[in-house]
């Protein structure tokens, strides 16, 4: 079947800069997107989600971004902060279907 | 509220054993999904419950694993008998009807080892 994959497996950033998450999708009928954070020894906490009649999705320091031309999915973090380390899941989601995650990506906040 | 309630958030066993899984979904929330997480598969939906009934239990590996929600605040999931393979993190999540697809409240997870 089909599933949603990550570029990146481990992303280390500086303290103080952005951070772009990437996340490729090969399900052309998912029309629902959503990012979770999975912290250490804690379940995935949703972030972020974006409907595919949009491109971008504003939240707190966040923003979603959807190109379904090639069916990619990023999240920027802004002015990243030792809190965002975390593992990084997207989600997709097509119509009346459950979510299905992708592998995750690690992100490391070197201070 | 107190969130998805997982309980035990560690077990040990051995092969052969039977583990039952524990699970409180957040009060009022229709839908219960139970995952699994491991390194080398991320997470899988195993089954999930609409109104305490099961709606998808494609995802369960095979027929030592079931799952069950007696009522709206409680559901299990059992392995019987347990195999080393079955080690892994087993999450427990919740979410409204009218947001059954998006917005799903996960649990601490349940960090299982079989030995």
């Amino acid at each position: 079947g089909e599933s949603v994959g990550l570029h990146l497996p481990t992303l280390s950033v500086q303290e103080g800069d952005n951070s772009i998450i990437n996340c490729a999708y090969s399900n052309s009928a998912s029309d629902y997107f959503i990012w979770y954070k999975q912290e250490s020894g804690k379940g995935p906490q949703f972030i972020i989600d974006i409907r595919s009649n949009m491109d971008k999705r504003q939240g707190q320091r966040v923003t979603v971004l959807l190109n379904k031309t090639v069916k990619h999915l990023s999240l920027q973090i802004a002015a990243t902060q030792p809190g965002d380390s975390a593992v990084y899941f997207c989600a997709e989601n097509a119509g009346n279907t459950p979510l299905v995650f992708g592998k995750g990506t690690r992100l490391s906040v070197i201070a | 509220d107190a969130g998805v309630i997982q309980s035990p958030r560690h077990e040990v066993t051995e092969m052969g054993q039977e583990v039952t899984l524990r699970c409180k979904p957040i009060s009022g929330h229709d839908y219960l999904f139970w995952y699994r997480q491991t390194m080398m598969r991320g997470l899988e939906l195993l089954i999930y419950f609409n109104n305490n009934v099961p709606i998808d239990d494609s995802g369960m590996p095979e027929d030592r694993f079931s799952a069950k929600m007696p009522n709206a605040s409680f559901s299990t999931l059992k392995i019987q008998p347990s195999e080393p393979r079955d080690s892994a993190v087993y999450f427990c999540a919740s979410s409204l009807m009218q947001a059954w697809r998006e917005t799903q409240y996960f649990g601490p997870g349940t960090r299982l080892l079989v030995l």
